[in-house]
């Protein structure tokens, strides 16, 4: 059984351009959560999604950043336009249904805007 | 919303010691994870564990839910045990299961 799987690892993009970041749960979970930590930082938790559903969406940046579920496919977190600020390291975790329930993380992508 | 704690920040141990790990939650828990982040950046998950003890190999872990804390015990460490220790937890009054961390502890592990 395959862990979450993340991609790509590294992302190096520039200015102004757009990010996209992959990431596959784990067979049989449908829950999956991005959090974004930022360097000698702890994570933060960003948005919350179910197939087709924003859940939580609290932890977001009000622009730039969106992020989907589809019924088919991995889960896409993008950032439009980025700035040196949005370097950080972007982790996926994904959980099966329910509260009381053990979450599993990616690798986690790590973007560098230059 | 919920506020984890943990403590100490920092800790320095010679190989061979032993150590305990505090996380203290303000609020009554669904879940509670502990984590370590290896110098990599992969977060392992240790233990799932909202209530009671677990023990795998050197590591155990207690939470005592009623009092809000749980801790992690490190036996016999190993230089392989250097990273950071994060808690996270599932608020039991949230809305939904998403996990909040605390600010982690750095664990540097000498020969």
């Amino acid at each position: 059984n395959a862990g979450v799987m993340q991609n790509p690892r590294h992302l190096v993009r520039r200015r102004g351009q757009e990010a996209r970041l992959r990431c596959s749960p784990m067979k049989g979970h449908s829950h999956v959560y991005w959090y974004r930590q930022l360097p000698e930082e702890g994570l933060k938790f960003m948005v919350y999604l179910q197939k087709e559903n924003i859940i939580d969406e609290s932890g977001m940046p009000k622009e730039r950043f969106s992020a989907e579920f589809p019924k088919e496919g991995p889960s896409i977190l993008r950032i439009q336009q980025v700035v040196r600020g949005d370097s950080a390291a972007y982790f996926c975790a994904s959980s099966p249904p329910g509260a009381r329930t053990e979450a599993f993380f990616g690798q986690g992508t790590r973007l560098t805007v230059v | 919303g919920i506020q984890v704690e943990q403590s100490p920040p920092d800790l320095i141990l010679q190989e061979g010691a032993n150590s305990t790990l505090r996380c203290n939650f303000s609020d009554s828990v669904n879940n509670l994870q502990w984590f370590h982040q290896n110098p990599w950046g992969q977060l392992i998950n240790l233990f799932y564990i909202p209530s009671g003890t677990k023990q795998n190999g050197r590591l155990s872990a207690t939470t005592v839910a009623t009092e809000r804390y749980s801790l992690l015990y490190i036996s016999s460490s190993q230089t392989t045990d250097s990273g950071v220790y994060f808690c996270a937890v599932v608020s039991y009054t949230g809305a939904n299961s998403k996990l909040t961390f605390g600010k982690g502890i750095t664990l540097s592990v000498r020969p």
